[in-house]
């Protein structure tokens, strides 16, 4: 299957500052990435859908401000967390999608913030 | 609205016990379903997609079949290393992927 990667895994911050998360398809090139967020034993909540070159479009209730998402290349896209504040600790997981085939996910990245 | 529903919530199952996951979904356009294992602090893992009524999918001890209005994962002889959260997710015409809530499995040695 397509590899997926997310850098960093873990990250610890204070409250205010930014945070990016980058995502990176390995061995395909993702037209489309999508940002997931996911609290204690429930389920993938989507927050935002990015394709290359375009503008993301948001799930309601998401700000778009304070997550700021990039789809800078086919390889590549960025979620910013702005202002961190300790209610967006979280789960934060990508995943990249060739066309309208299968969606394959990141391993993760663990945001806390103190 | 497209919806999807998992049963049970959770399943204890002992190594060796057959058993399986239903996922019974509502959607406008199917143009795929998709089942997915997600380990406790990781991402989800590709298991399998299925495109049409009738069609069946195996991998090692894991069998995915679909009907008009579900999906089943089949798990025969489960091991210890099977126990995961198996989640499962439709897709309609462009539109992102719609997740049920997932089935926590526990297989006891």
């Amino acid at each position: 299957g397509a590899v997926v990667s997310q850098h960093p895994s873990r990250v610890i911050c204070k409250s205010g500052t930014s945070v990016k998360i980058e995502c990176r398809s390995l061995d395909f090139q993702a037209t489309t990435m999508f940002w997931y967020r996911q609290f204690p034993k429930q389920s993938l909540m989507l927050m935002a859908t990015s394709n290359e070159g375009s503008k993301a479009t948001y799930e309601q209730g998401v700000e778009k401000d304070k997550f700021l998402i990039n789809h800078a290349s086919l390889t590549l896209s960025t979620l910013t967390v702005t202002s961190a504040h300790p209610e967006d600790s979280s789960f934060y997981i990508c995943s990249a999608r060739r066309d309208f085939e299968t969606q394959y996910f990141g391993p993760g990245t663990r945001l806390l913030v103190l | 609205e497209d919806q999807v529903t998992q049963s049970p919530e959770a399943l204890r199952l002992q190594e060796g016990e057959s058993s399986s996951l239903n996922c019974s979904y509502t959607v406008s356009g199917l143009r795929g379903l998709f089942w997915y294992r997600q380990d406790p602090g990781k991402g989800p893992e590709f298991l399998f997609t299925l495109y049409s009524a009738g069609e069946e999918k195996e991998k090692e001890r894991l069998k995915a079949t679909l009907t008009k209005k579900e999906s089943f994962l089949h798990i025969t002889a489960p091991k210890p290393e099977d126990s995961a959260t198996y989640l499962c997710a439709v897709q309609a015409r462009n539109t992102p992927l719609v997740f049920g809530k997932g089935t926590r499995l526990s297989v006891i040695a």
